[in-house]
């Protein structure tokens, strides 16, 4: 069945360091993929999405292109801050699905001052 | 005020006791959802409803079961819980147009502690 799996945390950076949180995935066919984020005691919310190949989601700094060669999503920021602290969830949406969403683990984040 | 709220936000209860989890949302969204989040597992479906009349099984509902009352209301309830069904519990929500790309919209989160 469909899948996606994600580096595993906790990663712990300094400010202004750059971040990568590898995900790649399983999938018939060509979902949708997405990156979720959880703020400290919060529900998760979007941060970017890509439909179909090559698109790049972008948003807050972040961003990330879907590879369909190597089936992959990777997020990356080039400089991060303190408030970037929190756990980011890589998910596909396939497309006979009805919008359902699977989850990777989950990538915890935690950017020292 | 919040579109996607869940009641309680913490219960600790005690195994074979029966537990209603309740979420409602203001978006006016046709599509609810279920999940459990457990630690390095990330979240995974426990049921979801895409209209009033119309209730699936997500990938791990033993144990589980749902009510959808109306459009904006979708609980879960555990009849007889026990210790494994501690974890995080969070309510989504999505229109149903071009479903494939859908944003979900989440609730807060319902941490249920099961002794």
């Amino acid at each position: 069945g469909d899948s996606v799996t994600q580096m595993e945390g906790p990663v712990t950076l300094s400010e202004e360091a750059c971040l990568t949180i590898n995900c790649t995935y399983t999938a018939t066919g060509y979902p949708s993929l997405f990156w979720y984020v959880q703020y400290p005691g919060e529900g998760l919310q979007l941060l970017l999405k890509a439909t179909k190949a090559d698109d790049k989601g972008s948003n807050k700094g972040f961003e990330a292109t879907y590879r369909k060669e190597t089936t992959s999503f990777h997020l990356e920021k080039g400089s991060v801050q303190v408030s970037d602290s929190a756990v980011y969830f890589c998910a596909l949406s396939a497309r006979n699905q009805g919008g359902k969403l699977i989850f990777g683990q989950g990538t915890e984040l935690s950017v020292k001052p | 005020d919040a579109d996607v709220t869940q009641t309680p936000r913490n219960r600790i209860t005690k195994t074979g006791k029966r537990i209603m989890l309740e979420c409602s949302q203001t978006k006016g969204h046709d599509r609810m959802y279920w999940y459990r989040q457990d630690p390095g597992l990330g979240l995974r479906l426990i049921y979801y409803s895409f209209d009033v009349k119309d209730i699936n099984k997500g990938e791990i509902s033993d144990g589980y079961s749902v009510s959808r009352q109306a459009q904006a209301k979708f609980s879960l309830s555990l009849e007889s819980a026990i210790p494994n069904q501690t974890a995080l519990y969070f309510c989504a929500t999505s229109d149903n147009a071009g479903t494939a790309y859908n944003e979900q919209f989440f609730g807060p989160g319902t941490r249920l502690t099961v002794l």
